[in-house]
């Protein structure tokens, strides 16, 4: 069974730092490209970052570039998004999903994690 | 960028057919799929590439792509269907639609 949990949420306050983390399981984590996708509350889906299978690809939301790092280790199976410099309107549900494919420009997310909640507030 | 429209709501009696479309620019020449997601639930995909069914999703989901409307039908819909709904596709990287509320009367 495919199992995808987020860590490392919290409240921060806004130009501080975070990373989210995503423990995989069940599939083989080297074979897939791996993205984060963010929900604030009441919102809908926003795509923030996708790494290739070899780390070989990688891409960002033009929302978050700069600003984000994206990366996995797949010796321990687990993805991670550091989040920099954050700001009030990066409060939102953070999904760790994983591609269909091992390309991280094309395909559906077809396991989903149940989401780190991460709060920018002073 | 690339944008992708779809109805805030869409409304249907159970056993009818209900039909949410996702519009963008020459959105037929792109791969669409979609997403269900229930109230504090994580998304999960019910079409992928147009019209290709997950294992577990029934047969009364289905879904078209041409010109610039993709299309997510679900037939004789029940009280389980409702749910949010989101197209997706990529265009140098991946974007979402802003979400269909399905509500079943």
């Amino acid at each position: 069974e495919v199992q995808l949990v987020e860590s490392g949420g919290g409240l921060v306050r806004p130009g501080r730092s975070l990373r989210l983390s995503c423990a995989a399981s069940g599939f083989n984590f080297d074979a897939y490209a791996m993205h984060w996708v963010r929900q604030a509350p009441g919102k809908g889906l926003e795509w923030v970052s996708g790494i290739s299978w070899n780390s070989g690809n990688i891409d960002y939301a033009d929302s978050v570039k700069g600003r984000c790092t994206i990366s996995r280790d797949n010796a321990k199976n687990s993805l991670y998004l550091q989040l920099n410099s954050l700001r009030a309107e990066d409060t939102a549900l953070y999904y760790c999903a994983k591609s269909s494919t091992l390309d991280s420009d094309r395909g559906d997310f077809d396991y989903w994690g149940q989401g780190s909640l991460v709060t920018v507030s002073s | 960028s690339y944008v992708l429209t779809q109805p805030p709501s869409v409304s249907v009696a159970p056993g009818k057919t209900a039909r949410i479309t996702c519009g963008g620019n020459n959105i037929g020449s792109k791969s669409v799929h979609w997403y269900q997601q229930k109230p504090g639930q994580a998304p999960v995909v019910v079409i992928y590439y147009d019209n290709d069914r997950p294992s577990g999703i029934p047969e009364r989901f289905s879904g078209s792509n041409s010109g610039n409307t993709a299309t997510l039908t679900i037939s004789r819909v029940d009280a389980g269907d409702e749910a949010d709904y989101y197209c997706q596709v990529w265009d140098s990287t991946s974007v979402f639609g802003g979400g269909t509320k399905l509500t079943v009367l």
